[in-house]
């Protein structure tokens, strides 16, 4: 099983609202992963979190802030946000973040964020 | 630092016909992997097939196959036997060992599978 679940599927929230994304997955995996996609460009990587702690943040602004609550589970704390964080939001995890020779990433199916 | 290349912004195929989508890479390292993945309009990830660049044999899933050429820094994807369920954004992908583990992603080649 290669399942990676993210919630909500859609979701469209105000400028001065405070939102969370989920995401979730039970395949033993200890790596987890934040991007974002704006339309037909590659997803653009956020987070890592390895064995529960964050790893790397690629400068993304405080307004996005990730928890690792435990191995399963990751969440994107969304707040004050712009129109131009207007994105699709993927999840991905990883079984071994440390050197593991067969090591891929696994994505959600996403959520599609609307800041009006 | 790594880049991917994929000259290919959109391609198109008949069902049931071959098509190869082509990707470049630029690397320092002598270890790495090389993925493809498929973004269907349903917009999931997902893996479509996987090489570890130690290993010489081209690795094959079902319809989908690759022909790797390390001392080019080619990475190309053939599909055999298109069907439309193939249409999607493809996405070729460099991953370094190591402790991050970050992807790097060419920018995307849609394919177009036409009845």
């Amino acid at each position: 099983d290669t399942e990676v679940t993210q919630t909500p599927k859609h979701l469209v929230m105000g400028m001065t609202n405070k939102k969370s994304l989920k995401c979730e997955q039970h395949m033993g995996h200890r790596a987890m992963y934040w991007y974002k996609q704006k339309a037909k460009k590659p997803p653009e990587l956020m987070f890592v979190y390895s064995y529960e702690k964050l790893s790397i943040n690629e400068s993304v602004p405080s307004r996005f802030s990730p928890e690792c609550p435990n191995s399963s589970l990751l969440n994107l704390h969304l707040h004050a946000l712009q129109p131009e964080d207007s994105a699709l939001y993927l999840c991905a995890s990883s079984q071994d973040p440390g050197g593991a020779p067969q090591d891929t990433q696994y994505f959600g199916p996403g959520t599609r964020l609307t800041v009006l | 630092a790594q880049t991917v290349t994929q000259s290919q912004p959109e391609m198109s195929v008949q069902e049931a016909e071959t098509v190869t989508l082509s990707c470049t890479y630029d690397t320092s390292e002598n270890n790495y992997y090389l993925f493809w993945y498929k973004q269907p309009p349903s917009r999931q990830m997902i893996l479509v097939i996987r090489q570890e660049a130690y290993k010489q044999q081209n690795a094959t899933e079902n319809r989908f196959s690759v022909n790797f050429q390390k001392a080019a820094k080619s990475f190309s994807l053939k599909i055999s036997d298109s069907q439309l369920g193939d249409t999607a954004m493809y996405f070729c992908a460099f991953m370094k060992p190591g402790s991050a583990r970050q992807l790097t992603f060419g920018s995307g080649t849609q394919l177009t599978v036409l009845p």
